[in-house]
């Protein structure tokens, strides 16, 4: 079955250090997006890309940053992890604009 | 702004039903979503409408009215399973996903 996989699912990481979240989907989907999750707040877009060679700022792009080699994989990188970074992140991807996005168990990020 | 509104909590019985709000204002509109996410795993796609109307799927149903900036999400039967938080999106004008806070429904026995 096809699926979508994050890695590592629990970080905990010092502020400063680079950190790079990794995801990688078997649907064969053009499009991956990358979300943070917080307390309060929708889910926020960070990155996303519609193919490969394809990568685009979404709404809290600042300190992140996004490449796309291949069509399964969209690692996430922050640059110098800060506190504020500290959130859930989701990697998600889609068929087409209207159809349903699939997405990771999620990778809880504490930065200290 | 764009701005997504939902309750943040509701409470319901088991075997009753529930219908969750959702209320919006965005840059053009491509469709609305609904997702369901249990606590501390993935949101996963419950509906998708993009003309007004109701849209039935076994126990759930989405309603839109895009004149109003309004939909819901209508639960009937419910269980125990059906606890999680309920997600609306709206697809704006560039094809982006604008998501709402979510609304953590609690059903009790």
């Amino acid at each position: 079955d096809a699926e979508i996989t994050q890695s590592p699912r629990h970080k905990i990481t010092e502020t400063g250090r680079q950190v790079t979240l990794a995801c990688h989907q078997t649907w064969n989907h053009n499009n991956m997006f990358w979300y943070r999750q917080d307390l309060g707040h929708g889910l926020r877009l960070i990155h996303y890309s519609y193919g490969v060679q394809d990568t685009n700022k979404g709404e809290v792009s600042d300190g992140y940053s996004v490449s796309r080699s291949n069509t399964e994989d969209l690692p996430l990188t922050l640059e110098s992890a800060a506190s504020s970074q500290t959130s859930v992140y989701f990697c998600a991807s889609s068929e087409g604009a209207h159809t349903e996005a699939f997405f990771g168990q999620g990778t809880r990020l504490t930065v200290v | 702004g764009q701005n997504i509104d939902q309750p943040t909590e509701m409470t319901a019985t088991e075997g009753a039903i529930v219908q969750i709000n959702c209320t919006y204002q965005t840059s053009g509109f491509n469709g609305l979503f609904w997702y369901q996410q249990h606590a501390g795993e993935a949101p996963t796609f419950l509906s998708y409408n993009v003309l007004d109307g109701l849209e039935e799927k076994g126990r759930f149903s989405s309603f839109l009215s895009r004149s109003k900036g309004y939909s819901y999400l209508l639960l009937k039967e419910l269980q125990m399973k059906d606890s999680a938080s309920y997600l609306c999106a709206v697809m704006d004008s560039n094809y982006q996903l604008i998501w709402g806070a979510g609304t953590k429904l609690i059903i009790k026995p």
